[in-house]
């Protein structure tokens, strides 16, 4: 099955700066990358999400970036902020409607004011 | 929006009893998921179901099973619940890709 890993496991950045968390997998055929932000002791939300047939997809101050050839995907966050802080899951599928998600291990992100 | 709403917030057992953990959702969606978190390991698939009856084992569905008699309600039951079964348990709702999750369960197995 589909295995996907993330890095950091947590980042601390200062208010401002930009943020970037890492993850690959490993199945060749998934071809649906979404990113769920989790604030504290809150439920998790899709906040972008990525298809194969697009190399980067920006939404305000956040993108994400695929290289299906390394089979890996990344998320940036520009201008970080305070309520930027949060625990954020990427994950994989194959992405027909129906078909389940593979999450990384989770990044825990803060933002020092 | 759509409504995810799950039975407790916290809940406390004791090895050996049986758990249910319920999960509704109101917007007629026919995918719905279990998941265990726990820190370090992310969300973990327990079970999930495409309609009503039907179920696909996850990626760890040892120790537990689960229930969908109507289309909005997907049970999990933990037959025999142990120390190793004490997590936060997360149930979801899925509209094309999207998974739209409830407020998660923490539960404590003494």
């Amino acid at each position: 099955g589909e295995n996907v890993e993330q890095h950091p496991s947590t980042l601390s950045v200062q208010e401002g700066d930009s943020a970037v968390i890492k993850c690959t997998y490993s199945d060749s055929a998934s071809n649906y990358f979404p990113w769920y932000k989790q604030e504290l002791g809150k439920r998790p939300q899709l906040i972008i999400d990525i298809r194969s047939n697009v190399g980067e997809k920006k939404d305000q101050r956040i993108a994400v970036t695929l290289n299906k050839t390394a089979k890996h995907f990344s998320l940036h966050i520009t201008e970080t902020q305070p309520e930027d802080s949060a625990v954020y899951f990427c994950a994989a599928s194959i992405g027909n409607a129906g078909n389940m998600l593979t999450f990384g291990g989770g990044t825990r992100l803060m933002v020092k004011p | 929006d759509v409504k995810v709403t799950q039975s407790s917030r916290y809940l406390v057992k004791r090895t050996g009893e049986k758990v249910f953990l319920e999960c509704v959702q109101d917007m007629d969606h026919e995918n719905m998921f279990w998941y265990r978190q726990d820190p370090g390991l992310g969300l973990r698939l327990i079970y999930f179901s495409y309609d009503v009856k039907m179920k696909e084992k996850g990626d760890i569905p040892e120790g537990y099973s689960v229930s969908r008699e109507k289309k909005e309600r997907f049970s999990l039951i933990l037959e025999s619940a142990s120390t190793n079964q004490t997590s936060m348990y997360l149930c979801a709702s899925q509209l094309y890709n999207e998974q739209f999750f409830g407020p998660g369960t923490r539960l404590t197995v003494l």
